[in-house]
C-alpha cells in the first residue's frame, strides 16, 4: 500500500492563479481531510469529507474548494491563490468514524508559495 | 482560539535521558488525545493516543499520561535516542458535535536528543 499520496511536492504559483493539490489514497479510508500548517503554528483543518459525494468546512475554508467524487481522491482546488496561502498542505485519510477513534493517516505535503 | 496548547517550542535532552512533552487543552469535549511524531519533509506520523478513560497508556519507550480534571498530557520518552528528534504534535478529537472525526492540532514541540 502506498498509503496517502499528494502531487505535486512543491510550486510556486503568482498572485491570481489556481490550482488543484491532488490527493489519493489507497486504504479504502472513508475520511479524508485537508489541512494546512504555517511556520511555527500547528495544522488547522480546511476541508473534510466523511465519503464520496459529502464535504464539509474546517477551521480555515476560505479560498479553497474541494470535491470528493470516488473514495480514492480528494483534490484541493485554489481558486485565485493569495500570499497569504503560502503553506505546507497535507491531505490525511482515517477509517470511519466507530465507537474507537480511528487514527488519521497523513501524505507528505505540498509546499505552497504564493509570490 | 487555541484549543490545543503546546507551550515549550522546542527541548533539548540528552541521549539516555527522559523527554517529557506537556500538552494543555480546553474543550472538555474532547474524548481522544493523540500524539504525532514529524520529521522535515514529512507528513506527521501517528505515535501513541490516549482516551479519556484512562490516565495512562504504554508503548514501548513511549508513555501517555492524561489528567483529566487539569486537561492536561503529557508524553515521556524514556531512554530518548537521536532518532528521536521530531516534532511532536499533541491533538485531541472527539464523538460528540463539533470534535466527531476532527483532530485538533497543538503547535508542536522540537525534540533534540544530542548524543
Amino acid at each position: 500500500n502506498a498509503g496517502v499520496t499528494q502531487t505535486p511536492k512543491f510550486r510556486i504559483l503568482k498572485i491570481g492563479q489556481s490550482m488543484t493539490l491532488q490527493c489519493t489514497q489507497d486504504m479504502n479510508h472513508n475520511y479524508m481531510y485537508w489541512y494546512r500548517q504555517d511556520p511555527g503554528m500547528g495544522l488547522k483543518l480546511i476541508y473534510y469529507s466523511v465519503g464520496a459525494g459529502i464535504t464539509d468546512k474546517g477551521e480555515v475554508p476560505n479560498g479553497y474548494n474541494v470535491s470528493r467524487s470516488t473514495t480514492e481522491d480528494f483534490p484541493l482546488r485554489l481558486e485565485l491563490a493569495a500570499p497569504s496561502q503560502t503553506s505546507v498542505y497535507f491531505c490525511a485519510s482515517s477509517e470511519t468514524q466507530g465507537a474507537v477513534y480511528n487514527e488519521q493517516f497523513f501524505g507528505p505535503g505540498t509546499r505552497l508559495t504564493v509570490l | 482560539d487555541q484549543q490545543v496548547k503546546q507551550n515549550s517550542p522546542s527541548l533539548s535532552v540528552q541521549e539516555g535521558r527522559i523527554s517529557i512533552l506537556n500538552c494543555d487543552y480546553t474543550n472538555s469535549m474532547f474524548d481522544y488525545f493523540l500524539w504525532y511524531k514529524k520529521y522535515p519533509a514529512e507528513g506527521p506520523t501517528f505515535l501513541i493516543s490516549i482516551s479519556s478513560i484512562k490516565d495512562k497508556n504504554e508503548d514501548g519507550r513511549f508513555t501517555v499520561f492524561l489528567n483529566k480534571s487539569a486537561k492536561h498530557l503529557s508524553l515521556h520518552i524514556v531512554p530518548s535516542q537521536p532518532g528521536d528528534s521530531a516534532v511532536y504534535f499533541c491533538a485531541a478529537s472527539g464523538i460528540r458535535g463539533s470534535t466527531l472525526g476532527r483532530l485538533y492540532f497543538g503547535r508542536g514541540t522540537q525534540l533534540t536528543v544530542w548524543p
